[in-house]
């Protein structure tokens, strides 16, 4: 049972332009959200993240949208740059239970 | 900051060897912490988590078993390797209350 899903497995974006990356979740006890970066051979690391009481957050380079309704979630990077170039992995938290579910991930490649 | 310490970088173990992998914190006290494993063509699979010494939840049913023997430690093991345990293990910990996973850099494990 997937309760985090990443429908898109790999995004080609050029250089300058807007990448989004999008989420959708089954579970509505899910509160909190986060995106991930992984590069090959590495851990993933810390990109974003959201609460569901809002409906959005910027960070730089990197904004998260939340829709509620329809339990989905989107991670806009602009302008995408090479180095963007990884699998981003969409995450949700229930409640206070600190276990991170994570989507399948998108590879994302950003080309000159 | 966090750092998380995991190895080895690589593993190949024939069919029915034991496994022993072990995962390391500095940085914090008293960290959640989780095995994740990464197969091929997947996404991350939370393996288990654990909120304590000694305390550890699995999350799915498997070969392979976690201890936590000191509050910065945690060791993933199996006593008779499958072939379906070959994938990519990364180690993660955070400070609870919704706080962000950070992880270690991951094993990659073969098994033959």
């Amino acid at each position: 049972d997937q309760q985090v899903k990443q429908n898109s497995p790999s995004l080609s974006v050029q250089e300058g332009r807007i990448s989004i990356l999008n989420c959708d979740y089954t579970n509505s006890m899910f509160d909190y959200f986060l995106w991930y970066k992984k590069y090959p051979a590495e851990g993933p690391t810390f990109l974003i993240s959201i609460s569901s009481i809002k409906d959005k957050n910027e960070d730089g380079r990197f904004t998260v949208f939340l829709n509620k309704s329809a339990k989905h979630l989107s991670l806009h990077i602009v302008p995408s740059q090479p180095g963007d170039s990884a699998v981003y992995f969409c995450a949700a938290i229930k409640g206070n239970t600190d276990k991170l579910i994570f989507g399948t991930g998108t590879r994302l490649q950003v080309f000159p | 900051s966090q750092t998380i310490h995991q190895w080895p970088a690589t593993l190949v173990q024939p069919v029915g060897s034991p496994l022993s992998l072990e995962c390391t914190v500095e940085g914090t006290s008293n960290p959640n912490l989780y095995w994740y494993r990464q197969a091929a063509g997947r996404g991350l699979q939370l393996l288990f988590y654990s909120v304590g010494i000694g305390q550890i939840s699995s999350e799915v049913p498997q070969n392979l078993s976690a201890s936590r023997p000191q509050d910065r430690q945690f060791i993933l093991s199996s006593k008779k390797l499958l072939l379906s345990d070959s994938g990519f293990y990364l180690c993660a910990a955070s400070k609870g209350n919704n706080s962000p996973l950070h992880f270690g850099n991951g094993t990659r494990l073969t098994v033959t």
